[in-house]
């Protein structure tokens, strides 16, 4: 079965700093589709980013960016200069092609002191 | 938003009741799911349902039980509760082939915090 490891149970940084939130996963299939959320203090779950198996660009979306290399199974997040705001348990989350069984890692919690 | 809530949003009851949580979407959505979120293990997939009254069973079930009558709402039931069964539950939809959004991507409700005394 799938499997997603997210090493980094708690980060801590100043404001203004890089962080980098790891991810390794593991699967079977040549088809999947990877993700990442956020859940803020107030609980929810936001959707921050789908990658598919088959496209390993990178991306960016303002400070935040993700590497996902196929040769280390890894799909990592970085948020570039850190704000207060970043604060929040980041979950990856791995899915293989025609399951729907979804399976998250456990989570990383990032606090950003100002 | 995808147009999803849960209720209640917080409930606490007794080891040995039955606890039924409801998902409720009104976007048409065909697939619907139900996750539990514990310390430690992420969120972990309970059942998840492909339409009107087809579900499955996920990675969690055993305690669980689901039913999708209508389209628009998907039930949790616990038929007698533990306290191992004290955990946040969220609700998530996603889309079938050929939907205009990915289908793979799942979209969460706001959750419910169930204590089990």
């Amino acid at each position: 079965a799938q499997k997603v490891t997210q090493a980094q149970t708690e980060i801590s940084v100043v404001e203004k700093e890089d962080v980098t939130l790891d991810c390794v996963y593991e699967t079977r299939d040549t088809t999947y589709y990877l993700f990442w959320y956020k859940q803020p203090p107030s609980g929810e779950l936001v959707f921050l980013i789908r990658r598919n198996s088959f496209d390993e660009q990178n991306e960016i979306s303002g400070r935040y960016s993700w590497n996902f290399q196929k040769s280390t199974s890894s799909f990592n997040f970085t948020i570039t200069a850190s704000q207060v705001v970043d604060s929040a348990v980041y979950f990856c989350a791995l899915s293989e092609e025609n399951n729907n069984d979804m399976r998250f890692g456990a989570g990383t919690r990032l606090t950003v002191k100002p | 938003d995808a147009g999803i809530t849960q209720s209640p949003r917080h409930k606490v009851t007794e080891t040995g009741t039955p606890v039924t949580l409801r998902c409720h979407q009104t976007e048409n959505h065909r697939y619907m799911y139900w996750y539990r979120q514990d310390p430690g293990h992420g969120l972990r997939l309970i059942h998840y349902s492909y339409g009107v009254k087809d579900t499955d069973k996920g990675e969690v079930s055993d305690g669980y039980s689901v039913s999708r009558s209508k389209t628009e709402d998907f039930l949790l039931t616990l038929e007698s509760a533990t306290s191992s069964q004290t955990s946040v539950y969220f609700c998530a939809i996603s889309e079938p082939p050929g939907a205009k959004i990915p289908t793979d991507t799942q979209y969460f409700g706001p959750g419910t915090r169930l204590t089990v005394l």
